[in-house]
């Protein structure tokens, strides 16, 4: 029984390229939600989604990013023209339900722009 | 004001020691309380729910004070494994969706 499962781990970009961060849920888990970690920072949320829907989207920035969690494959956090500001550690959680107690993060990818 | 604040540290406890972690939180309709524990460069793991009776898992004790809305980890008998960052999280309830609300966390440096 896999866990939350996050690729790459690390990904480098150079500025102005695209960053796409994989996720697939644990098995049974229909709730996806994407965290940030900016060094020596906390975790700030970003966006929550079930399946083909984006549910909370309030901590994604306005530009650049996006999310999706497809009926089929695994949830897509996109960013466009990244920037160095954006290397940081991108933890994705998921949960069986709106149980929070159920929550179980992957390994996390780790964004550097050079 | 933070929705959810902890002492940064960090802490540095020779092995064996106790040592205790606050958290305070400002949305008083907040109803599901955690301690996750991060390890360096990892992923958060969940240490503990908080309930509002108290809750002892070995040498972790979890207490939630919902009238100063303020909660505690103890940890007793300090290894050198427990050095970690202690994240508090509580939900915050926005209509029918509920979220974490995660603090910066509070570095624990166990040394021998």
């Amino acid at each position: 029984n896999a866990g939350v499962m996050q690729n790459p781990r690390h990904l480098v970009r150079r500025r102005g390229q695209e960053a796409r961060l994989r996720c697939s849920p644990m098995k049974g888990h229909s709730h996806v939600y994407w965290y940030r970690q900016l060094p020596e920072e906390g975790l700030k949320f970003m966006v929550y989604l079930q399946k083909e829907n984006i549910i909370d989207e309030s901590g994604m920035p306005k530009e650049r990013f996006s999310a999706e969690f497809p009926k089929e494959g695994p949830s897509i956090l996109r960013i466009q023209q990244v920037v160095r500001g954006d290397s940081a550690a991108y933890f994705c959680a998921s949960s069986p339900s709106t149980d929070l107690y159920g929550y179980t993060f992957g390994s996390g990818t780790r964004l550097t722009v050079v | 004001r933070k929705e959810v604040e902890q002492d940064p540290g960090p802490f540095n406890v020779p092995e064996g020691a106790t040592v205790a972690f606050n958290c305070t939180y400002s949305n008083s309709a907040s109803q599901s309380f955690f301690w996750y524990r991060q390890d360096c460069r990892k992923e958060p793991k969940l240490l503990m729910s908080v309930y509002s009776s108290g809750n002892e898992d070995g040498r972790f004790t979890a207490q939630l004070n919902r009238a100063s809305q303020y909660i505690s980890l103890l940890i007793r008998d300090s290894k050198l494994s427990d050095s970690a960052t202690y994240l508090c999280v509580v939900t915050s309830n926005a209509g029918n969706n509920r979220k974490l609300i995660w603090g910066l966390g509070t570095s624990l440096a166990v040394n021998p």
